[in-house]
């Protein structure tokens, strides 16, 4: 089964930062990796599908990119709101998740 | 819209038994597979089982395999998760979501809000 490793665990970030996660497929996928964000208390929301694909309504400072087996998730100018868990899904396997918090 | 809602979670004894449903609006259900996704508390998100379209097909994790049943009621819009002999490692908050396909691939949206359910011993 293809293994889905996500780091940082954790991150920090203040308002305004750019940050940016990896997840790291343990075979190559093509470009079949979502991602998603998880807040507490609520449903996780699809952010981006096909590595790079934004999804409608989903605000443009998150962007997806790969290279190789590697994908990582990049919020510009992040905002109070993005405060959750981030996690990567490729088929019906999940990483582990990236939470990020504020400084 | 497409919304999903779960309900049905709870506090169960130990091989106890529980029906979650999970109902849906604002898209056409009986054209999608659905899943059952599940979070334990403090790990990250486990999938659980899916249901094709009409029903015909169903998978499981290796986890819940014989205990579980995915089942769904396409004239009703519910999609529903038996579950038998709960272990107190079925504890989590368990989420029904659509399964999108294109491609060869798979993503799921959206996601209900989620029920709890906890398995006591």
């Amino acid at each position: 089964d293809i293994q889905l490793t996500q780091s940082p665990a954790s991150l920090s970030a203040s308002i305004g930062d750019r940050v940016t996660m990896t997840c790291r497929a343990s075979e190559t996928i093509r470009d079949f990796l979502n991602w998603y964000q998880h807040k507490s208390g609520k449903g996780p929301k699809l952010l981006i599908f096909g590595a790079s694909n934004l999804q409608s309504g989903v605000p443009s400072r998150f962007s997806g990119d790969q290279s190789g087996r590697n994908f990582t998730l990049t919020i510009n100018n992040v905002q109070p709101e993005d405060v959750a868990t981030y996690f990567c899904q490729r088929g019906w396997t999940f990483g582990q998740g990236t939470k990020v918090d504020l400084k | 819209e497409a919304q999903l809602v779960e309900s049905g979670g709870g506090l169960v004894q130990r091989g106890g038994s529980l029906r979650l449903s999970c109902a849906a609006t604002g898209f056409s259900f009986s054209s999608y597979w659905m899943t059952w996704v599940r979070q334990a508390p403090g790990k990250g998100l486990e999938w659980v089982a899916n249901i094709e379209e009409d029903g015909s097909a169903k998978y499981y994790a290796d986890s819940v395999k014989g205990r579980f049943t995915i089942s769904r009621d396409n004239d009703k819009k519910f999609l529903y998760l038996h579950m038998n002999s709960l272990r107190a490692e079925d504890t989590a908050i368990y989420y029904c979501a659509k399964v999108a396909m294109a491609g060869g691939y798979n993503w799921f949206v959206p996601w209900g809000q989620g029920t709890m359910v906890i398995v006591s011993s």
